[in-house]
């Protein structure tokens, strides 16, 4: 079947602006996560919803980050006033449930000028 | 302290040779444990988990040591095809959370 898709692959910003990305996790999986890897390093857990709702937000640098995940499927990860140290690949997993294995989209590479 | 510490290498490795790579986890908490494969602009994909009694699949070999608090891989036969970034990957709790990742050791296997 599908695996978790991702859009855009890439995306241009200017510092200051506001951007979405989008994850389409594997149908059935009620667990989704987003990671954030920057060159070089391994990817770092951002939030974890169950469901609908944010089960675990504790990796969220600050409040120009937020996402939400309405109907349980897909999820949008929202970025306010993009600064240049945003720079990074966006990672989206989602697991069938809980504790299972995860499997990551492609990504989207957030490039911000 | 980093969570999860990898040498970084890069280990460049005759095709045909045998290469190990360990990493240590700092939370003597931790629950479940796994090795990630990720190849280069591409997401990272599951290459095995890790338990206490070793596990192996075909040439790879995984072990954790919970009383020194890490995690080895060990890969037989290389080929060309396992060059790439292995990710070291712990989970913190017993239930559903975030994976914390290492920086990854790279690994080339050369002809």
């Amino acid at each position: 079947g599908a695996g978790v898709s991702q859009t855009p692959s890439n995306k241009v910003t200017e510092k200051g602006k506001y951007v979405e990305l989008r994850c389409d996790p594997i149908s059935g999986h009620t667990a989704l996560y987003w990671y954030r890897q920057s060159l070089g390093q391994g990817p770092e857990f951002l939030i974890y919803f169950q469901g609908t709702g944010a089960a675990d937000d504790s990796g969220l640098p600050n409040d120009r980050f937020f996402a939400v995940r309405p109907e349980g499927s897909v999820s949008t990860l929202k970025i306010q006033r993009t600064e240049r140290g945003d720079s990074a690949v966006y990672l989206c997993a989602s697991s069938p449930g809980p504790a299972d294995t995860q499997y990551f989209g492609p990504g989207t590479r957030l490039t911000v000028l | 302290r980093k969570e999860v510490e990898q040498d970084p290498g890069p280990f460049n490795v005759p095709e045909g040779a045998t290469v190990a790579f360990n990493c240590t986890y700092s939370n003597s908490a931790s629950q479940s444990f796994f090795w990630y494969r990720q190849d280069c602009r591409k997401e990272p994909k599951l290459l095995m988990s890790v338990y206490s009694s070793g596990n192996e699949d075909g040439r790879f070999t995984a072990q954790l040591n919970r009383a020194s608090q890490y995690i080895s891989l060990l890969i037989r036969d290389s080929k060309l095809s396992d060059s790439a970034t292995y990710l070291c990957v712990v989970t913190q709790g017993g239930g559903a959370d975030g994976l914390t990742f290492g920086k990854g050791t790279h690994l080339i296997i050369q002809p």
